[in-house]
């Protein structure tokens, strides 16, 4: 069964327009991280965020925003105002005792945003 | 502030040659993790390294190996290279703790095999 799931291969939104990529994973530990990242067209990985089971509190960078929460084992993560150079490939991973807290990745989302 | 350094940055090797792709941490972090990304795939797990100790192995192949240096870098050898091999290389670095710390990552090391 997937870990992480994101379910959304691809968005494609215009300029300015806000934009929700869902995360949703699975684990039974108790104590895991969460992450995104970014991967512009260039190739390299962005760390974006980290944020740890016991820290439900949501959190705002700018124009970016994540929703964590575990009733529902999502980790959202909104962009407000969308720009191109937000166009980028953004992954969800989890890091679970289980796995013995390597990094788990979804399988991306593609955002693309349009002028 | 000092990143995680790959070299070199793009490769191209013929099938059944050998390469080395190389990763610099950033200063302090002792465990390095290697991750290979196909196209359109999302980063697989291969191999990490804790105080130059193997700590952890993934879906690394028998061709590849790896150490970690006393100067805490760390070398990716890939023998009898195969097409399938085309990738994207990443290496990434974390103090003592693991991934769960910030893994930061280099800016990778695309290789391709011809």
């Amino acid at each position: 069964a997937q870990k992480v799931t994101q379910a959304q291969t691809e968005i494609s939104v215009v300029e300015k327009e806000d934009v929700t990529l869902d995360c949703v994973y699975e684990t039974r530990d108790t104590t895991y991280y969460l992450f995104w990242y970014k991967q512009p067209p260039s190739g390299e990985l962005v760390f974006l965020i980290r944020r740890n089971s016991f820290d439900e509190q949501n959190e705002i960078s700018g124009r970016y925003s994540w929703n964590f929460q575990k009733s529902t084992s999502s980790f959202n993560f909104t962009i407000t105002a969308s720009q191109v150079v937000d166009s980028a490939v953004y992954f969800c991973a989890l890091s679970e005792l289980d796995s013995n807290y390597q990094l788990i990745w979804g399988a991306g989302t593609k955002l693309i945003i349009k002028p | 502030a000092a990143g995680v350094i790959q070299s070199p940055r793009h490769l191209i090797k013929e099938k059944r040659e050998t390469a080395t792709l190389k990763c610099y941490p950033i200063p302090r972090h002792d465990t390095v993790y290697w991750y290979q990304q196909g196209p359109g795939q999302d980063p697989q797990f291969l191999i990490s390294f804790y105080e130059k100790m193997q700590s952890d192995k993934g879906s690394i192949p028998d061709r590849f190996s790896a150490q970690q240096f006393s100067d805490y870098h760390s070398e990716l050898n890939m023998s009898s290279l195969e097409l399938g091999d085309s990738a994207l290389y990443f290496c990434a670095s974390s103090l003592k703790g693991g991934v769960y710390t910030e893994a930061f990552f280099g800016q990778g090391t695309r290789l391709t095999v011809v």
